[in-house]
């Protein structure tokens, strides 16, 4: 089985401040297709997940473009260019090429 | 607008079983694969299941493989989950997910507000 991991668990950010996630998978999500089937996914607080990148890198609709995400194999990074407040809640990586499988969880908080 | 709906949560005894309904507006369900994910209270997102549009295929994680079956009436554009031989590590919040495309595994891009399933004696 897969296994996700993400770093940091805990993130306190200063608004305007940039902010980077990694997620690191035990086994390449690179398909031979050149998709890497790995997405991210923010819960804020007592709201439903939402997708915000998918295959690696393409931002769903809806997400701001201060949101990134790049990366291929095994290794992955969320990236936000000037976090906002809300910004806050908690990141998931989700592999998707031998199951599913989530990362830990990453909260971001405000300074 | 895009929307899913679950119901059907509730306190359960250990051993009993459930049927969990998600109903889906404002998309065409027959075209996308669909999931169930989990997140017992105050933990992470755990992936429960998925279903291919036509429900030709499906998946399990194996928490939960041989003891639940998902499945779709596309006709009534609702999925389901039955979950059988209920425990104690059960109990969570159980979201209904839409997937980007027909097989699935191009990411979970519509949630439903999730319910409650307490297993509990």
């Amino acid at each position: 089985d897969i296994v996700m991991t993400q770093s940091p668990l805990s993130l306190p950010v200063t608004p305007g401040e940039p902010a980077s996630i990694s997620c690191t998978s035990s086994q390449s999500l690179l398909h031979s297709n050149g998709n890497n089937y790995l997405h991210w996914y923010l819960q804020k607080p007592g709201q439903s997940p939402q997708l915000l990148i998918y295959l690696g890198s393409n931002r769903a609709s809806g997400v701001p473009d201060r949101f990134s995400g790049s990366g291929s194999g095994t290794d992955f990074t969320l990236k936000i260019t000037r976090v906002e407040a809300e910004d806050v809640g908690v990141y998931y990586c989700m592999e998707a090429l031998q199951s599913y499988t989530f990362g830990q969880g990453s909260k971001l908080e405000i300074k | 607008q895009v929307q899913l709906v679950e119901s059907g949560g509730g306190v359960v005894q250990p051993g009993r079983s459930l049927r969990l309904s998600c109903a889906a507006s404002g998309f065409t369900f027959s075209t996308y694969a669909m999931h169930w994910v989990r997140q017992a209270p105050g933990k992470g997102l755990e992936w429960v299941a998925v279903l291919a549009y036509d429900g030709s295929n499906k998946n399990y994680a194996d928490s939960v493989k041989g003891r639940f079956t998902i499945s779709r009436d596309n006709s009534e554009n609702t999925l389901y989950l039955q979950m059988n031989s209920l425990r104690a590590d059960d109990t969570a919040v159980y979201y209904c997910a839409k997937d980007r495309a027909a097989p699935g595994r191009r990411g979970l891009d519509v949630w439903g507000q999730g319910t409650t399933v307490t297993v509990s004696s």
